[in-house]
């Protein structure tokens, strides 16, 4: 089936430690977003990619790094610059352009212990 | 740490009733409008679209009104069912902008 696949569901993280949450799309979309989601809080962009190679910071980067090596693949890593990483972490895609659906992975859950 | 519900809006409406879910929007260029489901400890499911140059778009059991004048979007769902409670956001894009979204009202259905 076609889709987004984020991995891990659940992840924790000790301090100052470096963690990486993995996003897989088989949807030949070009464009890729990663969002962070708090409890009462609208999505807030991290980073976005429009074509492999390329990236783009959002609203809230800093403490966080991508890269998109393959159009597939777009994986977040979480730096422990990030002081209060602890959230629900969305990665999405869409199809290059104006006015295009951008379509939602399960989520992943990032504690700090 | 499983909701992303916490302190939003709330709707509660018994099955059959049909809901009606308000979202005001901030850019008057923004020129799509999507409406997201989100249930609990999942990514947002897309329900529905609509394009600035429309002001009306019917999905199954699903309407979306866009008022331009007062940037104003609804989301009306017929008949609503146990399983159509969850969070539900809009978002707008403006050009080739990425999506800013509302912080989202939670529907509560009751049998």
């Amino acid at each position: 089936d076609g889709g987004i696949t984020q991995s891990p569901k659940y992840l924790f993280r000790k301090e100052g430690q470096n963690v990486t949450l993995s996003c897989e799309q088989n949807l030949n979309h070009d464009a890729m977003y990663w969002y962070r989601q708090d409890p009462g809080q609208g999505l807030r962009l991290i980073y976005y990619s429009q074509i492999v190679n390329d990236f783009q910071k959002g609203d809230i980067a800093e403490g966080y790094s991508v890269s998109r090596e393959k159009k597939e693949s777009f994986p977040l890593t979480v730096t422990s610059a990030q002081k209060n990483p602890t959230a629900f972490y969305l990665c999405a895609s869409s199809i290059r352009g104006t006015g295009n659906t951008i379509y939602f992975g399960e989520g992943s859950w990032l504690t700090v212990v | 740490g499983e909701s992303v519900g916490l302190h939003l809006p709330t709707l509660s409406v018994q099955e059959g009733d049909n809901s009606i879910i308000n979202c005001a929007y901030s850019n008057s260029a923004s020129d799509y409008f999507i409406w997201y489901k989100q249930e609990s400890g999942k990514g947002p499911q897309f329900i529905i679209d609509i394009r600035s140059n429309m002001d009306k778009r019917q999905g199954q059991r699903v309407t979306v009104l866009l008022n331009k004048t007062v940037k104003h979007l609804s989301l009306q769902i017929a008949a609503t069912q146990p399983g159509d409670s969850a969070v539900y956001f809009c978002a707008e894009r403006t050009g080739y902008s990425t999506l800013t979204f509302g912080k989202g009202t939670m529907l509560l259905v009751s049998p």
